[in-house]
């Protein structure tokens, strides 16, 4: 079965940009039958979707982190990317990339990451 | 404050059944039979455990099912075992502008 691991610094300073990166294994994201998303939980709080992409390059982000949020992809690599520009402590949080099928209705996240935990701090 | 409002524990002895709950609004769990329900051990990746409110991906046990009435979707184990002990969490779609919102997360301790 597919496997997702997440990747990048646990620290952030304050208004930097919050980097992470997610390796595929078992799977491939060049697959047209996945999108694949970013999700965060701040501490203590729920879970928060953050965006999506598919292998072409298409994404959907949160509305409310778009201004901020950018999703990239690498097939070379089998692996896609979260960046967030200007953090603040707001921004500490465990971060999940998963995987969505690509169906014809809406589609649920059907396998994650362990997640990796990213606090902003000067 | 999360889109969709879970409790925040819930418990039950051994082979006892117990059921969580996920109220939200028109816009989201009542407006779309788009719900899904992820089990968390902590320090583990999240498992997809119920999709389309009621259906279960393959290899999860029949134990676990959902359902919805109105905008409140709930999650039933029944048999409730060691290993079910976890924190569980709802998701919903929202309309196209968000894929997907999410319930606070609910503890599930077993006595």
């Amino acid at each position: 079965q597919v496997q997702l691991q997440e990747s990048g610094p646990g620290l952030v300073k304050p208004s930097e940009t919050l980097s992470l990166t997610c390796t595929v294994s078992r799977g491939s994201v060049s697959s047209g039958s996945y999108y694949w998303s970013w999700i965060r939980q701040p501490p203590g709080r729920g879970l928060e979707w953050i965006g999506y992409i598919y292998y072409s390059g298409k994404t959907k982000y949160n509305p409310s982190l778009k201004s901020r949020v950018t999703i990239s992809v690498d097939t070379s690599k089998n692996q896609f990317s979260l960046k967030l520009s200007s953090v603040t402590a707001a921004d500490t949080a465990v971060y999940y990339c998963a995987r969505i099928p690509d169906g014809n209705n809406w589609s649920p996240f059907d396998y994650w990451g362990q997640g990796t935990l990213v606090t902003v701090s000067s | 404050q999360s889109a969709l409002t879970q409790p925040r524990s819930v418990s039950g002895s051994p082979g006892q059944s117990v059921t969580i709950s996920c109220t939200g609004t028109s816009s989201d769990v009542g407006g779309y039979n788009f719900v899904s329900w992820y089990q968390h051990h902590p320090g583990k990746a999240p498992k997809f455990m119920i999709y389309d409110v009621s259906k279960r991906p393959s290899g999860v046990p029949d134990r676990f099912s959902g359902s919805k009435s109105g905008n409140t979707a709930s999650l039933t184990i029944s048999g409730l075992q060691a290993e079910d002990e976890a924190d569980y969490y709802c998701c919903s779609y929202a309309g196209s502008d968000t894929y997907a919102v999410f319930g606070g997360g609910t503890k599930l301790t077993v006595l």
